[in-house]
């Protein structure tokens, strides 16, 4: 059964202040791991997907990573609009439903 | 271009009636998800349609709970005799599918009270 464990569950940061969520994850098989960023009251919106270890995605402030058994996603000099739930998930090959984490609730403090 | 959307926004019923939730994937997407998504939890798959049909229905909790497809587009889910453990924000996904690059859209949601 396809696991996802995100940590921390919650983090606060002052604005400009770096750092890191994890997401760790077990499949029988990784066809790909999707982060997505959600605000209280609306639908996940995508961010990045990664195919396979050593894979990097940017977008803006935010870094994906990926290695066999976790992914991160760097922060860097966040700004208080970054403030939101993340939520990590898998894709199993020959699945299409995806398996999700409980997500990180970040804020970032002006 | 559009997102997926859903109807109502919100939805407020007592236990043991039906409910219908609506929703519309984005435009040439063929296939769509629902998950249901409890307070604090990320969202928990019920079930994928690949067309018309219902491709894995695996995520479902129980017969209560029905989904439908008819024209490969709208996809209604349909609870009966409800629940105060059903109350929870239903959304919809939608994807072209069938490449390797299968990203899920989502929509806002709908939220269901159970009284």
């Amino acid at each position: 059964e396809d696991q996802v464990t995100q940590s921390p569950e919650a983090l606060r940061l002052q604005e400009g202040e770096s750092s890191s969520l994890n997401c760790s994850y077990t499949v029988s098989g990784l066809r790909g791991l999707f982060w997505y960023r959600q605000d209280p009251g609306k639908g996940p919106e995508f961010l990045f997907t990664l195919y396979s270890a050593g894979e990097e995605k940017e977008k803006e402030r935010l870094k994906a990573t990926l290695t066999k058994k976790e992914s991160f996603l760097h922060i860097t000099a966040p700004k208080p609009e970054d403030s939101a739930t993340y939520l990590c998930a898998v894709q199993d090959t020959g699945r299409r439903a995806l398996t999700f984490g409980s997500g990180t609730r970040l804020q970032v403090q002006p | 271009g559009a997102g997926v959307s859903q109807t109502p926004s919100n939805k407020v019923t007592e236990k043991g009636k039906y409910v219908e939730l609506r929703c519309d994937p984005i435009s040439g997407h063929t296939a769509l998800y629902w998950y249901r998504q409890s307070l604090g939890q990320g969202p928990e798959f019920l079930i994928y349609f690949q067309g018309t049909g219902a491709a894995d229905d695996s995520g479902l909790p129980n017969d209560r709970f029905f989904a439908v497809r008819p024209e490969g587009s709208v996809s209604t889910l349909k609870i009966q005799r409800t629940e105060r453990g059903d109350s929870a924000v239903y959304l919809c996904a939608s994807s072209l599918a069938g490449g390797p690059s299968d990203t899920q859209y989502f929509g806002p949601g709908t939220r269901l009270t159970v009284l």
